[in-house]
């Protein structure tokens, strides 16, 4: 079993409708949960992060984690088309050599008009 | 600007050739790295440094070599022993000690083996 699970998609939504980006992980001793947005032929660049379970919003982005059943979950509200991209989720621990992030594979979502 | 500058963008190579991707940064950030990025296949973890003059074999560090001489630089040779380097690379850095650290990434490098 991979540490971090991502369905690679892709995810074809029509603009404007509600996205939910999912992933699973196995190391509990994961503390950050960092979300990253990929364009095409670009590197990554962090979307959000939250520190341990709860929730987080920015603007139309939502991130929440539940420790509980390692689940990572990233909302898109009235998905726009420009929101089409890769998406992978990184969690890391909180010190020592699990400060690595270990990404998800990364889901590819399309936001088409 | 802060920034990861990563050099060439595009990249052919002839089979048996080593080639240098250069990357450098002027965040002051002490953890650099390097992964690699194959379709659908996510980030992997070449080799990562987090002080000068030292570096860490990452999951797929076979066929690769870096250096760190400088704290803004860490380099990467594709070496003519790695047997499939046509893919997407990325060079990543970050701050260290408490906090979140989040990686922030250069826009990459596109090698193709001919």
């Amino acid at each position: 079993q991979k540490e971090v699970e991502q369905d690679p998609g892709p995810l074809s939504v029509p603009e404007g409708a509600i996205v939910s980006l999912n992933c699973t992980y196995s190391n509990s001793a994961f503390q950050y949960f960092m979300w990253y947005r990929q364009y095409s032929r670009k590197g990554p660049e962090l979307l959000m992060y939250t520190y341990s379970s709860g929730n987080k919003e920015d603007g139309r982005f939502t991130a929440q984690v539940d420790k509980s059943s390692k689940y990572i979950s990233l909302f898109i509200r009235d998905s726009q088309p420009s929101d089409s991209a890769t998406y992978l989720c990184a969690p890391r621990g909180a010190s020592g050599g699990s400060y690595i992030p270990t990404f998800g594979r990364g889901t590819s979502l399309i936001v088409h008009p | 600007d802060g920034g990861i500058t990563q050099s060439p963008k595009y990249l052919f190579r002839k089979e048996g050739q080593n080639v240098t991707l250069s990357c450098e940064q002027n965040l002051n950030h002490d953890a650099m790295y390097w992964y690699r990025q194959d379709p659908g296949q996510g980030l992997r973890l070449i080799y990562y440094s987090q002080i000068v003059n030292d570096f860490q074999k990452g999951d797929i560090a076979e066929g690769y070599s870096v250096s760190r001489e400088k704290k803004e630089s860490f380099p990467l040779t594709v070496t003519s022993a790695q047997k499939n380097p046509t893919a997407f690379y990325l060079c990543a850095s970050s701050s260290q000690g408490f906090g979140a650290n989040v990686l922030t990434f250069g826009a990459g490098s596109r090698l193709t083996v001919l």
